[in-house]
């Protein structure tokens, strides 16, 4: 099936550090990627959409600025926490959707990575 | 997209039949339902998804009532690694948002 990929696992840093999350499709192309986070006990919550090629969309409330995302190509996103804070301290999960074959193909989703700031 | 709800929580006994269910009564024509399962600290799991017809595959069965209210999936024989919070997701053909409710806390008993 569908394999993505997310890295770090976990990552802790020091307060006002940049952090980077990849987010690979391994054996697919995804032209849609999405990023979530989730805090404890709590359902996961969208942050943004990104298309290849293009800016990625946030949902309100998401700071563009403080979470920067990168799709340049099929199998690779990225989201950057800047200058992190403890309450950026959450478990974010990416998920991929391939070239459409069929529109309601499901999302595939990583790992997570959870991000603790000291 | 239509809104889902679901029970908080569930125990299920080993070697049993689990029935999750779930409720989207304003489910519009075109909107798939779809299920994901989320083992603590990973990212969710694809299960099943389904429109109108009955799905099976080798995870589970998903059940959709002929009005397309409600749905139950189904897993059929539980063991305690089916131990996870189940999300049932409903979203209109040719828009890619996730939206994800509470989910069912699913608890499987030796």
């Amino acid at each position: 099936g569908a394999v993505v990929s997310q890295h770090p696992s976990r990552v802790i840093c020091k307060s006002g550090t940049s952090v980077k999350i990849e987010c690979r499709s391994l054996d697919f192309q995804a032209t849609t990627m999405f990023w979530y986070r989730q805090f404890p006990k709590q359902s996961l919550m969208l942050m943004a959409t990104s298309n290849e090629g293009s800016k990625a969309t946030y949902e309100q409330g998401v700071e563009k600025d403080k979470f920067l995302i990168n799709h340049a190509s099929l199998t690779l996103s990225t989201l950057t926490v800047t200058s992190a804070h403890p309450e950026d301290s959450s478990f974010y999960i990416c998920s991929a959707r391939g070239i459409p074959g069929q529109s309601n193909q499901p999302q595939h989703f990583g790992d997570g990575t959870r991000l603790s700031i000291l | 997209d239509a809104k889902t709800t679901q029970p908080p929580s569930m125990d299920c006994a080993e070697g049993r039949a689990a029935n999750l269910p779930c409720n989207h009564s304003t489910i519009s024509g075109n909107e798939y339902v779809y299920w994901y399962r989320q083992i603590h600290s990973q990212g969710p799991q694809y299960i099943i998804h389904g429109l109108k017809n009955n799905e099976t595959n080798e995870m589970a069965s998903l059940i959709i009532t002929e009005d397309r209210k409600s749905s139950t999936l189904i897993l059929p024989h539980a063991t305690l690694r089916d131990t996870a919070v189940y999300y049932c997701i409903a979203l209109t053909s040719g828009t890619y948002k996730y939206i994800f409710g509470t989910g069912t806390r699913l608890k499987v008993l030796a």
